[in-house]
């Protein structure tokens, strides 16, 4: 069965320290990678996804970058946080196939920024 | 540009009774519909999905209605448990984007 791993779960940082999280999917080839994030009473909005090794997709403009080292690997960093940048992220994964398929996340990591 | 819309934030019904929560999208290019359930400080949990092929998935206690000209899905859950307590949300995606929208959330709450 396939299982999605992230940590920390959670995280205290100072403004201006850099940031990396990560996230990695066992028991599958070739996922789809996501990371979102959830702002305090907010919706789960879509930062990065990824299809591919090297492939990453941003979809908000932002303090944050993706990068994805192996097949299922997927890291979200940022060289210097602001408060802004506090939250809760999540990982996700879905299959690679010819239609649509569901999403399965992770547990997520806590981000506070201070 | 919020392409897919819980405008509920949040809902409470009693225990054994019908809980409906609703969405609306936007994008008419959006084949594939999902619902999921959150419990703080946890990452969503996959409950129901519906094609746009179909008007009706079931599965158990909970069942999603697509009205495709309204652009309008529903998350049906009889009966209620309070252990059916959580945020749902609704999620949107399209055959080869590979990107799930999702809404701001429905707090459910079940109250015995």
């Amino acid at each position: 069965s396939q299982t999605i791993h992230q940590w920390p779960a959670t995280l205290v940082q100072p403004v201006g320290s850099p940031l990396s999280l990560e996230c990695t999917v066992e028991g599958t080839s070739n996922p789809n990678l996501y990371w979102y994030r959830q702002a305090a009473g907010r919706g789960l909005q879509l930062l990065f996804y990824s299809v591919g090794i090297g492939q990453i997709s941003s979809e908000v403009p932002q303090n944050l970058s993706a990068s994805r080292p192996q097949d299922r690997q997927f890291i979200l960093s940022s060289k210097k946080l602001l408060l802004s940048d506090s939250g809760f992220y999540l990982c996700a994964w879905s299959k690679s196939p010819r239609g649509p398929a569901e999403a399965f996340f992770g547990q997520g990591t806590r981000l506070t920024v201070v | 540009d919020q392409q897919v819309k819980q405008n509920s934030p949040s809902l409470s019904v009693q225990e054994g009774r019908i809980s409906i929560l609703n969405c609306d999208y936007t994008n008419s290019m959006f084949d594939y519909f999902l619902w999921y359930k959150k419990y703080p400080a946890e990452g969503p949990t996959f409950l129901i999905s519906i094609s746009s092929i179909k008007d009706k998935n079931e599965d158990g206690r909970f069942t999603v209605f697509l009205n495709k000209s309204a652009k309008h899905l529903s998350l049906h859950i009889v009966p209620s448990q309070p252990g059916d307590s959580a945020v749902y949300f609704c999620a949107a995606t399209t055959s080869g984007t590979y990107k799930y929208i999702f809404g701001t959330g429905t707090r459910l709450k079940v109250l015995a």
